[in-house]
C-alpha cells in the first residue's frame, strides 16, 4: 500500500531561521504531492502542491521541493516568524495518476521561538 | 462566512448512541470527504463521494455511513458509537478539475463515553 511518513518529532527553530521538514513516500512516485498548514482544534488548509515533474515550486516565504530518486518532498519556510508555528501535513495522491483522493502523513509541528 | 461548515463542533454521546455530523458547502465542488483524526495517526478517509450519486468507502469506513442529500451537503453518521470512535472528525471539498485541492471544514470533536 502507498504510504507517506513525516517526522514525529517536533521541530524547534529560532525565528529567521529557516525550517525545512521532510515528507517521505513508498512505492510509486505520487501525480503529485500537496502541503497543509494546521492550527490546533482547526481544519488543514492548502499552502503547496508540487507536479512530479516539477523540481521545486515557490510561493513568498515558502518552497518545495520533489526528489523522485530519494522519494521525497521538502518543505521550506525561509525567515521564520513565530506565526509559523503550526503542524504542517503532507499529503499524496494515491497513485501515479490523479484519482481524487489525498493520503496524508501525520504532519510535523513546527514552533519558531522568537 | 465559511465555505465549508460543519455542526455541531462538539459533541459528548454515550456507547450505543446513534450520532450523526453534518458538513455543508458553499464552494460548488462535487467531490465530498469525511475524515478522521487520532493524535500520531494524522488524518484518515472515512468516506468520500464524488458527486451526488456516488459513495465509495475509505480507508477506515467500519462503524460509519454516509448520506449525500445534494451536491452541498455530506453527512456522517455513527449507527451505534463507540468509544473508540472518540476523535475529530472532519469534512472536506474539492473541485473535479485540477490537482485535488482539499478544503477543510472547521472539525467536530466528537467524544464516545
Amino acid at each position: 500500500s502507498q504510504k507517506i511518513e513525516q517526522n514525529s518529532e517536533a521541530l524547534n527553530i529560532q525565528e529567521g531561521k529557516t525550517a525545512t521538514l521532510t515528507c517521505n513516500y513508498t512505492n510509486y512516485s505520487p501525480a503529485y504531492l500537496q502541503w497543509y498548514r494546521q492550527d490546533p482544534g482547526r481544519g488543514p488548509v492548502f499552502l503547496l502542491l508540487i507536479r512530479e515533474n516539477e523540481k521545486e515550486k515557490r510561493k513568498e516565504r515558502l518552497k518545495v521541493t520533489f526528489d523522485t530518486t530519494l522519494k521525497q518532498s521538502l518543505f521550506h519556510i525561509t525567515a521564520s516568524q513565530p506565526a509559523d508555528s503550526a503542524t504542517y501535513l503532507c499529503a499524496r495522491a494515491p497513485g501515479s495518476s490523479n484519482t481524487g483522493k489525498l493520503i496524508f502523513g501525520q504532519g510535523t509541528t513546527l514552533q519558531v521561538k522568537p | 462566512d465559511a465555505d465549508v461548515t460543519q455542526t455541531p463542533r462538539n459533541r459528548i454521546t454515550k456507547t450505543g448512541k446513534r450520532i450523526m455530523l453534518e458538513c455543508s458547502q458553499t464552494k460548488g465542488h462535487d467531490r465530498m470527504y469525511w475524515y478522521r483524526q487520532d493524535p500520531g495517526l494524522g488524518l484518515r478517509l472515512i468516506y468520500y463521494s464524488f458527486d451526488v450519486k456516488d459513495i465509495n468507502k475509505g480507508e477506515i469506513s467500519d462503524g460509519y455511513s454516509v448520506s449525500r442529500q445534494a451536491q452541498a451537503k455530506f453527512s456522517l453518521s455513527l449507527e451505534s458509537a463507540i468509544p473508540n470512535q472518540t476523535a475529530l472528525y472532519f469534512c472536506a471539498t474539492s473541485a473535479t478539475s485540477g490537482h485535488n485541492e482539499q478544503f477543510f471544514g472547521p472539525g467536530t470533536r466528537l467524544t464516545v463515553l
